[in-house]
């Protein structure tokens, strides 16, 4: 099984700060990456697939980058909406193996 | 609109059996996988397994290889998952997704809490 590592599990930024997540996985997955944002009581929404590709009605400062083994999440310019946790996937073959989930909280 | 609408949450006792559902609409059910998520309290996102509607092709995740049955009814658009004897280690969140490039829509989640 592919095992998808993320660091680190908790981040402390404030409104309008820039921050990056950083997944890394066990073999090389190509661009077979997914991130999703998980907020308290809520189902995971997907933000970026193909490591690179924006969720329709995602806002642009979120970008994803990566290929391989070496996969990152970056969001400029933090809102309130965003403080949540986040969750890297992969999906080149089954099981379609979760990160542990980066916890990003208010400074 | 695609929908994927889970059953309602449960309370059961240790030893009991539970099968709980996740209703496709809005697109073509036998088109794609449906895999369950298991979120215990606090914890992260584990995949348990998938099922292809199409054809019942079914995988599961090594730590769930024969704790559950998970099954599709593609007469009625409808996942499930099962368990012949709950435990309370079973108490979590489970979700149902629709798999293409990783998750596009999840299942609400259903609550089951195992006690005595």
């Amino acid at each position: 099984d592919i095992q998808m590592t993320q660091s680190p599990s908790t981040l402390s930024a404030s409104v309008g700060d820039r921050v990056t997540f950083t997944c890394r996985a066990s073999q090389s997955i190509g661009h077979w990456v997914a991130w999703y944002q998980q907020k308290p009581g809520k189902a995971p929404k997907r933000l970026i697939y193909k490591a690179s590709t924006l969720e329709s009605g995602v806002p642009s400062r979120l970008s994803g980058s990566g290929s391989g083994t070496e996969f990152t999440l970056t969001i400029s310019g933090l809102q309130p909406d965003d403080f949540a946790t986040y969750y890297c996937q992969h999906y080149d073959n089954y099981p379609y193996n979760f990160g542990q989930g980066t916890k990003l909280e208010i400074k | 609109e695609v929908q994927l609408v889970q059953s309602g949450a449960e309370v059961k006792k240790p030893g009991e059996s539970l099968k709980i559902s996740c209703k496709g609409s809005g697109y073509k059910f036998t088109n794609y996988w449906i895999g369950w998520v298991r979120q215990m309290p606090g914890k992260d996102l584990e995949w348990m397994g998938i099922v292809y509607p199409g054809d019942s092709d079914t995988r599961y995740s090594p730590p769930f290889q024969g704790q559950v049955i998970i099954s599709a009814d593609k007469s009625i658009s409808t996942a499930f998952l099962q368990w012949s004897s709950l435990k309370a280690s079973d108490s979590a969140i489970y979700y149902c997704a629709r798999l293409t490039d990783g998750v596009d829509f999840w299942g609400q989640g259903t609550l089951v809490t195992v006690s005595s």
